[in-house]
């Protein structure tokens, strides 16, 4: 399993980009990277996910450098409501990959 | 698409009695199905893992005799905590990739509060 890590919180304010960054150093060929959000008391939301290059779809952008060891998750003008913990994963393609959570990045947007 | 419910959303019971969590895929068929428990301001830990039909396999220090995982059919999953006890109480997720789509779709959680 990759290992990845990522910042344990961050602050930031209504109306700025969050930038999160995380590190995945032994990510393998076949494996992907996936963002998830969770709030209190909800299970994960997947929020986007990528294999090269840059994603984007209507919440949120991802970069990935060629050496694919890290990626950073945008979140493009922030509200209240996106404070949440922010967990990034390295997956295979494979349906029956055992997710390896790590203690995700804590992101409080205040007013 | 790829939504899975989650039910009991919370649950309160007794020391010494079992309580059944349910998750059911409502719009896909969930061959593969992830359970996970989650402590106050912790990550989530993989409990185990149910394939339709056969028989679950659980991570390391899991009971399987406690956690009693059934998925009986593509939709539906359930994870039974038997002989609940106090130190039981969590809060259980499930999980199961969302297939073409990439990524995994979750559970909306049961929190399980045994007194």
């Amino acid at each position: 399993l990759a290992k990845t890590t990522q910042p344990i919180s961050m602050d930031s304010y209504e109306g700025q980009e969050v930038n999160i960054t995380c590190s995945h150093n032994n990510i393998a060929t076949n494996d992907y990277i996936t963002w998830y959000q969770q709030f209190p008391s909800q299970g994960p939301r997947f929020i986007i996910q990528g294999y090269k290059t840059k994603v984007t779809n209507e919440v949120a952008s991802l970069f990935i450098p060629a050496d694919r060891k890290s990626s950073t998750l945008s979140l493009p003008r922030v509200s209240l409501s996106d404070t949440a913990v922010y967990y990034c994963l390295v997956e295979e393609g494979s349906n029956d990959y055992k997710l390896s959570f790590g203690a995700g990045t804590t992101v409080t947007v205040r007013a | 698409g790829a939504v899975v419910s989650q039910h009991p959303s919370r649950v309160i019971c007794k020391s010494g009695t079992s309580v059944k969590i349910e998750c059911r895929s409502l719009d896909f068929q969930a061959t593969t199905m992830f359970w996970y428990r989650q402590f106050p301001k912790q990550s989530l830990m993989l409990m185990a893992t149910s394939n339709e039909g056969s028989k679950a396999t659980y991570e390391q220090g899991v009971e399987k005799d406690k956690f009693l995982i059934n998925h009986a059919s593509l939709t539906l999953s359930t994870l039974t905590v038997t002989s609940a006890h106090p130190e039981d109480s969590s809060f259980y997720i499930c999980s199961t990739p969302r297939g073409g789509a990439g990524g995994y779709t979750f559970g909306s959680g049961t929190r399980l509060t045994v007194v």
